[in-house]
């Protein structure tokens, strides 16, 4: 089947520019999660949604950042006012209720 | 806060040789441990896990990885690697809690396989 699909696969903007980020998770997956992965690092949580609520946001950065989904599928990341080191590859899985989580390809965010 | 450590920014194996990308890990609850391998300009993809039970678990692509309670660790393993294995590697950790209610990952750093011919 299907699986977790996110666009766009590459997105290039200016600072202080507004970016949304969007994440199709696997068909029936409960569980959304988002991760930002720096160059030369690890993937760092970000956000995890069960269902259409935000249950653990403690991994979102700064206000700047928000998530939503709002039914219960498709997840849409939003940057406000970008910087620099916004940069990075926005990595977003899904899983059914406690089994591993399934990855897509990202989203390579640049901001100049 | 749980944690964990990639050891090694690099392995070099050759083709046939057995590997070992090393990994620990440092929780306060019940750890689950995952490795996964990401492949250039591709998501990760889910290799193994351990939750419970056997210590060996066996995983994809002929890939194994042993559970060590008393030492934290949870090494990836292959008895004859290839050539096409040749990838980052990424071991994970979630903490489950004493409420079995955690649900992030927390990554290690990374670890580069190259397998020569």
């Amino acid at each position: 089947g299907a699986g977790v699909s996110q666009t766009p696969s590459n997105k290039v903007t200016e600072k202080g520019k507004y970016v949304e980020l969007r994440c199709d998770p696997i068909s029936g997956h409960t569980a959304l999660y988002w991760y930002r992965q720096s160059l030369g690092q690890g993937p760092e949580f970000l956000i995890y949604f069960q269902g259409t609520g935000a249950a653990d946001d403690s991994g979102l950065p700064n206000d700047r950042f928000f998530a939503v989904r709002p039914e219960g599928s498709v997840s849409t990341l939003k940057i406000q006012r970008t910087e620099r080191g916004d940069s990075a590859v926005y990595l977003c899985a899904s899983s059914s209720r406690g089994r591993e989580q399934y990855f897509g390809p990202g989203t390579r965010l640049t901001v100049t | 806060a749980q944690s964990v450590a990639q050891p090694e920014d690099q392995v070099n194996v050759a083709e046939g040789n057995p590997l070992t990308v090393k990994c620990t890990y440092s929780v306060s609850g019940n750890p689950y441990l995952f490795w996964y391998v990401q492949y250039p300009n591709r998501g990760l993809q889910f290799l193994l896990k351990y939750i419970t039970g056997d210590n060996l678990v066996k995983g994809s692509y002929g890939f194994e990885a042993e559970f060590n309670k008393s030492q934290t660790s949870f090494h990836l393993k292959k008895p004859s690697a290839l050539v096409s294995d040749s990838a980052l590697y990424f071991c994970a950790v979630r903490d489950i809690g004493v409420d079995n209610a955690g649900n992030m990952l927390t990554f290690g750093g990374g670890t580069r396989l190259m397998v020569k011919p």
